[in-house]
């Protein structure tokens, strides 16, 4: 894995269904991976800074987990709800040199 | 507290004019970054300040952009000779401390539109 890639590109649920979406990145001298939530005509809005090797991060029916070893993070999304509609996109810092390599993000979408 | 804000919030500019982007990060906050999102594209990362070190010029695309951030605090985006690939949203982002460790804290974006 050479950039950072993100699947499914979007994904259209009904409410009350638990998803999840894939961040794959490159494994070699990682450093971070971040996940964001960007809504339409608002900022991204920093979800989980996540750093070491099996990490598990929540925050209310958000979750994300990662493997550095094979370069791929899950955010899983429970009982989603139409408020969840957005754009999740994920960002890899393989150095503390100050690049950061984003993906192209999942366009989830939640009907109600 | 009040959050990363930009500047203007949307600039129509000539094609050859330059344009200057304005960033104010939060009060506080160490690192400083921009992005630009082009029509269809996803975030590309242009520059990083750290504290007061020399910024990595790397991610910009070409000689005409330049970034400064004085005191520490403020950063100016300036883009000479505007072409029309340049038109994109800029977005600025700050975090607490150096190190991408630390979440970041985008600002509403600026849209540029070279005609």
């Amino acid at each position: 894995i050479l950039n950072v890639e993100q699947s499914p590109q979007s994904l259209h649920v009904q409410e009350g269904d638990s998803t999840n979406f894939t961040c794959s990145f490159p494994s070699s001298n990682f450093y971070a991976l971040h996940w964001y939530r960007w809504e339409t005509a608002k900022s991204p809005e920093a979800l989980f800074v996540m750093t070491l090797n099996g990490d598990e991060k929540k925050k209310g029916r958000i979750s994300a987990t990662l493997n550095t070893k094979e370069g791929y993070s899950y955010l899983y999304i429970k009982g989603s709800q139409p408020e969840d509609s957005a754009t999740y996109l994920c960002a890899s810092f393989n150095t503390n040199a100050g690049k950061s390599t984003f993906g192209d993000g999942t366009t989830l979408t939640v009907k109600p | 507290g009040a959050g990363v804000s930009q500047s203007p919030s949307n600039k129509v500019t000539e094609k050859g004019k330059d344009v200057e982007l304005r960033c104010d990060p939060i009060s506080g906050h160490t690192a400083l970054y921009w992005y630009r999102q082009s029509l269809g594209q996803g975030l590309e990362f242009l520059i990083y300040f750290q504290g007061n070190s020399a910024p990595d010029k790397s991610g910009l695309p070409s000689d005409r952009f330049s970034a400064e951030r004085t005191g520490g605090s403020v950063s100016t985006l300036t883009i000479q000779r505007t072409q029309q690939e340049d038109s994109a949203v800029y977005l600025c982002a700050s975090s607490f401390r150096q190190g991408f460790s630390y979440e970041q804290y985008f600002g509403p974006g600026t849209r540029l539109t070279v005609t």
